[in-house]
């Protein structure tokens, strides 16, 4: 069983619409969540990082996390088509992170 | 704030040869740094965790023999690929741990190496 996983994608969106990804995690112990957007041929950039249940909101993103469900997930709201990449969960235990495998996600204009 | 660099951005080299990637924390102290490789439309993978003045952390199946660290400074760790081999041409991707905010990691923007 994977450590981290997400569904693959392609998610494809229409601009100003809602874009929802998802995650869930095996280690019960993680302790730290973040969300990286990774632009074709670019490195992860961060988005949001969350560490407690509930919603974390950072302009038009929004993490939520439940870790009785050991679940994360990303609400990226009025889509842009500068949004279009590929969103990596992260999951962090003792200051190492966890990879997800990536969801892409295209927003058409 | 939380900037990172990586140098070279890109890099082709001979089979058989050496690579030396530098990573710095340019506006941060960073005693601790990430090495990750990925491939194309894969995830990043964990190579090994670099502590400033000690031995590197290397994760299973990763050949610390073949991939050297070295983390002499609070900001500046180093990745030498060596006799590297046309397998080994992947995206190289460093990060750095900002100790005063938890587990957070920054991204420096990546070396793409191509073995010939």
């Amino acid at each position: 069983q994977k450590e981290v996983e997400q569904n693959s994608g392609p998610l494809s969106v229409p601009e100003g619409a809602i874009a929802s990804l998802n995650c869930t995690y095996s280690d019960r112990g993680s302790q730290s969540f973040f969300w990286y957007r990774q632009y074709s041929g670019k490195s992860p950039e961060l988005i949001m990082s969350i560490y407690s249940n509930g919603d974390k909101e950072d302009g038009r993103f929004t993490a939520q996390l439940n870790k009785a469900s050991q679940y994360v997930s990303l609400l990226i709201r009025d889509s842009q088509p500068s949004d279009s990449a590929t969103y990596l969960c992260a999951v962090g235990n003792d200051y190492k992170l966890s990879f997800g495998a990536g969801t892409t996600v295209t927003v058409r204009a | 704030g939380a900037v990172v660099s990586q140098h070279p951005s890109w890099v082709i080299c001979k089979s058989g040869t050496s690579v030396k990637i530098e990573c710095r924390s340019l506006d941060f102290q960073a005693t601790t740094m990430f090495w990750y490789r990925q491939f194309p439309k894969q995830s990043l993978m964990l190579m090994a965790t670099s502590n400033e003045g000690s031995k590197a952390t290397y994760e299973q199946g990763v050949e610390k023999d073949k991939f050297l660290i070295n983390h002499a400074s609070l900001t500046l760790s180093t990745l030498t690929v060596t006799s590297a081999h046309p397998e080994d041409s992947s995206f190289y991707i460093c990060s750095a741990r900002d100790r005063t905010q938890t587990d957070t990691q920054y991204f420096g923007p990546g070396t793409r190496l191509t073995v010939l």
